[in-house]
């Protein structure tokens, strides 16, 4: 399995700023997957971090307002730019380890309140 | 449109109760199909993981079924606790060839709210 390590937890920020969040694990992977999760709603697919090349967004995400990182095959980083009371939601960074293909593991998610 | 289709949307029972969660889906081509456990504040916690040929599939008191002809799931829980009491999220992946994966395009449900009552 895979340990995986968000920081942080939560926060709460003011309308316009930006809050970048982290998600560490504990074995090289070869992608790693941002989600978002509003309430009452499905967990969403923002992007697919690729460690040496740019992140793939899916429809209605762009990078702009969510910049990803990803200097090695452990860390990314999701930054939320901008943010409006809109972008309040759990967001979720998750892996398929490579000795469980096919299996995919979440961190324990970053809650964010914008004000 | 690739849809997956969770009720009932909240559940309450007592404790030592037994109770039954639904799915249903139209994910074309199918894969697999996963039920997800997540307590309050934390991430999902994968509690099966069901392909195209397998009917029934346990782990502990948690029993998934799988009916790929009506495209329909069950999650089962046996003698509730109150530890069971979380979201259960049904997760479906349709076949999708990506290059450093075999996860497929998954498709989420909106999850059962579970509370179990003392």
């Amino acid at each position: 399995s895979a340990v995986i390590s968000q920081k942080p937890s939560r926060d709460i920020c003011q309308r316009g700023t930006s809050l970048t969040i982290q998600c560490q694990v504990d074995s090289q992977v070869t992608m790693m997957f941002w989600y978002r999760q509003q309430p009452g709603q499905s967990l969403t697919l923002i992007a697919t971090a690729n460690q040496g090349s740019e992140a793939t967004y899916e429809s209605g995400f762009v990078i702009d307002k969510f910049p990803i990182s990803r200097p090695n095959l452990t860390f990314s980083t999701l930054t939320v730019s901008n943010m409006s009371p809109e972008d309040s939601s759990i967001y979720l960074c998750s892996v398929e380890p490579p000795d469980r293909a096919g299996e995919l593991f979440f961190g324990e998610g970053s809650r964010l309140t914008v004000l | 449109k690739n849809q997956v289709e969770q009720s009932p949307q909240s559940l309450i029972i007592l404790e030592g109760k037994n109770c039954t969660l639904q799915c249903n889906y139209t994910v074309s081509p199918f894969s697999n199909l996963r039920w997800y456990k997540q307590d309050t504040g934390r991430g999902p916690v994968s509690l099966t993981i069901m392909t195209f040929s397998e009917n029934t599939k346990s782990n502990g008191r948690y029993t998934a079924t799988l009916d790929a002809d009506t495209k329909q799931s069950s999650l089962h829980i046996t003698a509730s606790q109150l530890s069971d009491s979380a979201s259960y999220i049904c997760v479906v992946s349709a076949k999708w060839v990506k290059r450093g994966s075999t996860l497929g395009r998954l498709y989420f449900g909106r999850g059962t709210q579970l509370t179990v009552w003392p």
